[in-house]
């Protein structure tokens, strides 16, 4: 089972200001999906990225695809406290095309202040 | 649509007592479903999976298990909670041919 590692860590920003957020493996992803969670709830599903380079947008959201399927991130233009949250990412477990579940990053905790 | 629930939002359980957590999805047949906890500092366990009625798969091994007796169904359970067994129970289910899991809202789990 390979390691997502997500930083940074915790991250508190002003309303308005754009931030990055990464999630790395040194092993190759098959796909890659990322999640918001928010406090007392389940995580809710953001988008899949599959093929290397590519370039998703979900409104502010950016997520981009490393071209090595190595590496990720989640950029987000002009934040507000809407977007508050636990951003995690998350990998399809073994061979199984995703019946057998998915390994997660232990997050990224982010905090818009107004 | 489909949609997932899961309950009781809330559990405050003595050591030594049995748990029975109950998930249930409409809207779709033949899912897989999973139980994962999540801990403080630990992010999200995958503790179970099954992709189909009866069939149970375990990641860790722990003193708790699962059943599905039905299609859309899926129980956490034990027979004596630990303290180590507090924390944030989540069930999810995906498509039978796709990664992407549907979550539910979760249990909070304390053992006291």
């Amino acid at each position: 089972t390979q390691l997502l590692e997500q930083s940074p860590q915790f991250l508190s920003i002003q309303e308005g200001e754009n931030l990055t957020v990464y999630c790395n493996s040194s092993s190759v992803f098959s796909s890659l999906q990322w999640y918001r969670q928010e406090p007392g709830e389940g995580p809710v599903l953001l988008v899949t990225v599959v093929t290397g380079g590519e370039v998703k947008k979900l409104k502010r959201l950016t997520f981009q695809f490393g071209d090595a399927r190595k590496d990720s991130s989640l950029h987000i233009t002009a934040a507000q406290p809407g977007d508050t949250g636990l951003y995690l990412c998350a990998e399809p477990r073994g061979a199984g095309g995703g019946a057998d579940g998915l390994t997660f990053g232990k997050g990224t905790h982010l905090i818009i202040q107004p | 649509s489909q949609t997932i629930h899961q309950w009781p939002a809330t559990l405050v359980q003595p050591v030594g007592s049995p748990l029975s957590l109950e998930c249930t999805v409409e809207g779709t047949s033949n899912p897989n479903l999973y139980w994962y906890r999540q801990a403080a500092g630990r992010g999200l366990q995958l503790l179970f999976y099954s992709v189909g009625i009866g069939q149970i798969s375990s990641e860790v091994p722990q003193n708790l298990s699962a059943s599905r007796p039905q299609d859309r169904q899926f129980i956490l359970s034990s027979k004596k909670l630990l303290l180590s067994d507090s924390g944030f129970y989540l069930c999810a289910w995906s498509h039978f041919v796709r990664a992407e899991a549907f979550f539910g809202q979760g249990t909070r789990l304390t053992v006291v």
